[in-house]
């Protein structure tokens, strides 16, 4: 079976830091992964997915993650945090059944401190 | 422009009522799907159906109901026997897994609050 954890259900940040949010996840066949972020009372969008070819996944908004096998990871970092950045993120790994639905970590909410 | 469209944004109800969410999609996905969001857990898979006139329960489907007559839209019920129904309710769809790396597309939620 396919799972994600999440690593702290809140980060905060100050304007301009690095933004590091953790994301390991569990899969017995290769994973294709995914990063969401959601602002409130609104739906998901996609900030970026891993799908087996480049480790490295850039995605909009100046994000990137990179995809470890040895470590299970798929953080998600930002150079230089904005305050628009304020928001929940969702880290996802595609099962292959049920449809291939996504099974989402509990997301990590992220605060930027001017 | 192509994108999924949840109404309504809120929604109130009464115990015993039952409600029905809307989501219609123009993106020409086969896969839809709806979730559950509360505080703390992540989002839930309610339902998902892969073609026309055909659907399967996720992970918590007691107490919901759904129908695929059309390939844009796939509403879902909501019955007054769900015990615990306030929560935001996610509407996404996707194109075959088969045929792609399964990213799904969301709408904008509904917010159910039972009174």
């Amino acid at each position: 079976a396919q799972s994600v954890t999440q690593l702290g259900s809140h980060v905060s940040v100050s304007e301009g830091a690095l933004v590091l949010l953790r994301c390991n996840y569990s899969s017995s066949v290769p994973p294709y992964l995914f990063w969401y972020v959601q602002y409130p009372n609104q739906g998901l969008q996609l900030l970026l997915k891993y799908t087996s070819a480049a480790t490295l996944v850039k995605g909009i908004n100046g994000f990137e993650a990179e995809f470890k096998k040895s470590e299970t990871s798929f953080h998600l970092t930002k150079p230089s945090a904005h305050m628009s950045d304020a928001a929940e993120y969702f880290c996802a790994v595609r099962t292959y059944n049920q449809g291939g639905k996504l099974i989402f970590g509990q997301g990590t909410e992220l605060s930027v401190k001017p | 422009d192509g994108g999924i469209t949840q109404s309504p944004k809120y929604l109130f109800r009464k115990e015993g009522q039952n409600v029905t969410l809307s989501c219609e999609q123009n993106l020409n996905h086969d896969a839809m799907y709806w979730y559950r969001q509360d505080p703390g857990q992540g989002l839930r898979l309610i339902y998902y159906s892969q073609i026309v006139n055909d659907f399967q329960k996720g992970d918590i489907a007691e107490g919901y109901s759904v129908s695929r007559e059309k390939k844009e839209s796939f509403p879902l019920t909501v019955t007054s026997a769900q015990k615990n129904p306030t929560a935001f309710y996610l509407c996404a769809s996707s194109i075959l897994t088969f045929k792609g790396t399964g990213e799904l597309f969301f709408g904008e939620g509904s917010r159910l609050t039972v009174l």
